[in-house]
């Protein structure tokens, strides 16, 4: 049980574009999704905290207008990278929370490249 | 602030017992995970301790004291495929859905 999915698994796009992630909690209802960046042998950053029907909650230094979080439901979550540039490359991860206090599951995570 | 501090390398010997350290600060602590990752691959979760003492599953088994801001990470009988990073995270926060915070991950190889 737990399971959540993300999509895509990879992109590559060019530099001025957007790019959407979706993450699914396909079998429980996430309250709360966190979206965390990683880059090359470094931890994950915590970007922003989304709830369900409400405005994003973002860590500072992330810029809100750029990466914009949506979640309508208590099953979808999206991130956009608008306006990519070659600096946004990074592996991006979502993860859902069910229940209070529960163990974040994550999603597989999107690595996003771009050129 | 909420640092959280952990070995960023260890080595061990396939069949020995290793212990990983994470120290934090301990304002609005409210639960501590462990998760395992793989290179290229999204953590996956492998203890929570929100009170003191030992939690043990199978080779794992988890620490934590809060008045000292330490837990460890047991792992006994290591395999070769226990090789990857192993990332302490705090949960900081009054409500109970706080935010989690990640230390900065320990890689643990190990060598046959």
């Amino acid at each position: 049980g737990a399971v959540v999915s993300q999509h895509p698994s990879w992109v590559i796009c060019k530099s001025g574009t957007s790019v959407k992630i979706e993450c699914r909690s396909l079998d429980f209802q996430a309250t709360t999704m966190f979206w965390y960046r990683q880059f090359p042998k470094q931890s994950l950053m915590l970007m922003a905290t989304s709830n369900e029907g409400s405005k994003a909650t973002y860590e500072q230094g992330v810029e809100k207008d750029k990466f914009l979080i949506n979640h309508a439901s208590l099953t979808l979550s999206t991130l956009t990278v608008t306006s990519a540039h070659p600096e946004d490359s990074s592996f991006y991860i979502c993860s859902g929370e069910g229940t209070p206090n529960s163990p974040l599951h994550f999603g597989n995570g999107t690595r996003l490249t771009v050129t | 602030g909420q640092n959280i501090d952990q070995p960023t390398e260890m080595t061990a010997t396939e069949g020995a017992i290793v212990q990983i350290n994470c120290t934090y600060q301990t304002s609005g602590f409210n639960g501590l995970f462990w998760y395992q990752q793989h290179a290229g691959e999204a953590p996956t979760f492998l203890s929570y301790n929100v009170l003191d003492g030992l939690e043990e599953k199978g080779r794992f088994s988890s620490f934590l004291s809060r008045s000292k801001g330490y837990s460890y990470l047991l792992l006994k009988e290591l395999q070769m495929k226990d090789s990857a990073s192993y990332l302490c995270a705090v949960r900081f926060g009054s409500s109970n859905t706080g935010k989690l915070i990640f230390g900065q991950g320990t890689t643990l190889q190990v060598k046959p």
